[in-house]
């Protein structure tokens, strides 16, 4: 799977949209990009995954450069309890071992009242 | 819909004595995996299981460490003569399918402390 880079930590206010980004530019053509977000002491929570179109759910919106070299994770209007680790991953189709996920060591996003 | 469930969420255990953490997956989810995060690590893929299958135990340490999930009840991960290096939270995901995109979604957690 194809390695990602994370910034250690961002800063955002609340209210504020937060733009997380993610570099990615060793990930093949049938590899999927996926965000989970682990809050203190909690299990990883799933937000979403794409694999090239620009995808949005009731959680965040999820921005892939047209190369698929880098993506953004966007948090509309974070809240004080959008505070968490957020992973960015790579993830293979199919095939192989792709149902082990690569946790690496994400970016702490802490939103400021 | 239930999500992934964990228990205990707290387990404290002598050296030496056994660890059993459960996992029920997610309703209509038949694959299971368990992950585990060290203090101050992140999350590393320990087995991958089916019903009455091990699929994938690659991340389990050879010994003292086995995992099951049998055709009617919980997964189970099973820690013998547990060490201080044991302490650690173990997480179990599920996920409906496997080999294709399929999300897995993640339990809140065991917290092992070994005295």
């Amino acid at each position: 799977d194809a390695k990602t880079t994370q910034p250690t930590s961002m800063d955002c206010a609340e209210g504020r949209a937060a733009n997380l980004p993610c570099n990615h530019s060793t990930i093949s053509g049938n590899e999927y990009v996926y965000w989970y977000r682990q809050i203190h002491s909690q299990g990883p929570q799933y937000i979403i995954h794409g694999l090239k179109n620009n995808e949005t759910n009731e959680m965040a919106s999820l921005i892939i450069t047209e190369d698929r070299k880098s993506s953004t994770l966007i948090l509309p209007h974070a809240t004080l309890r959008d505070t968490a680790v957020y992973y960015c991953i790579v993830r293979v189709a199919s095939g192989g071992s792709n149902y082990k996920l690569t946790f690496g060591k994400g970016t702490l996003l802490t939103v400021n009242p | 819909n239930a999500g992934v469930m964990q228990n205990p969420r707290h387990l404290v255990r002598r050296r030496g004595q056994e660890a059993r953490l459960r996992c029920s997956p997610m309703k209509g989810h038949s694959h299971v995996y368990w992950y585990r995060q060290l203090p101050e690590e992140g999350l590393k893929f320990m087995v991958y299981l089916q019903k009455e299958n091990i699929i994938d135990e690659s991340g389990m340490p050879k010994e003292r460490f086995s995992a099951e999930f049998p055709k009617e009840g919980p997964s189970i991960l099973r820690i013998q003569q547990v060490v201080r290096g044991d302490s650690a939270a173990y997480f179990c995901a599920s996920s409906g399918l496997a080999g294709i995109t399929d999300t897995q979604y993640f339990g809140p957690g065991t917290r092992l402390t070994v005295l």
